[in-house]
């Protein structure tokens, strides 16, 4: 599986933008970059994914290095709301039971906090 | 759209009793996965099933856990005997075929005293 690398813990100021980034120079060709975060006491939330081309939905925009060894994760207006920790994940393909399946495997990930 | 409901929220139980979770995913969703996060290793993978049928079940820890899914809209994941280090948060999650994204419940709180 492709390791990735986060910083442990950022801080940002509400309604500037955060930047997350994230190493995964081990990744495959087809291995898919994935953004989940996890508020306190909550479940990990999808946030984004992406595999070679810059990703944007209404939550976030992922940005991949053409070369794909790393990516970065971006809160365009970050809010209270926002303080998580961001887990940034390789899916890998496993096999089993005749089967493939992508495999989400959580590092520690980057513990964000927005302050006022 | 209720999302994947897991029961019990929080469970409190003496070492050696046996512990029941539960787990009923999005209706129409045939993918489901139990995770387990601790403070010491984060969150890791127990069991996947697709279609009802265990694909892969590397991750549980030793023969005292035990997962089922009877059916395509409820799972469960069995400790017996339960120990102290059992004490963690267990997340269900769910995926339709074909789709890229998983959603988790809100998760169960599991203490061993």
């Amino acid at each position: 599986d492709a390791k990735t690398t986060q910083p442990p813990s950022m801080d940002c100021a509400e309604g500037r933008a955060a930047n997350l980034p994230c190493n995964h120079s081990t990744i495959s060709g087809n291995e898919y970059v994935y953004w989940y975060r996890q508020i306190h006491s909550q479940g990990p939330q999808y946030i984004i994914h992406g595999l070679k081309n810059n990703e944007t939905n209404e939550m976030a925009s992922l940005i991949i290095t053409e070369d794909r060894k790393s990516s970065t994760l971006i809160l365009p207006h970050a809010t209270l709301r926002d303080t998580a920790v961001y887990y940034c994940i390789v899916r890998s393909i496993q096999r089993g039971g005749g089967t493939s399946y992508g495999k989400l495997t959580f590092g520690q990930g980057t513990i964000l906090t927005v302050h006022p | 759209d209720a999302g994947v409901i897991q029961s019990p929220r929080h469970e409190v139980t003496e070492m050696g009793q046996e512990v029941t979770l539960r787990c009923k995913p999005i209706s129409g969703h045939n993918s489901l996965f139990w995770y387990r996060q601790t403070m010491m290793r984060g969150l890791e993978l127990l069991i996947y099933f697709n279609n009802n049928v265990p694909i892969d079940d590397s991750g549980m820890p030793e023969d005292r856990f035990s997962a089922k899914m009877p059916n395509a809209s409820f799972s469960t994941l069995k400790i017996q005997p339960s120990e102290p280090r059992d004490s963690a948060v267990y997340f269900c999650a769910s995926r339709r075929a074909g789709a890229n994204v998983l959603t988790f419940g809100a998760g169960s709180r599991l203490t061993v005293l």
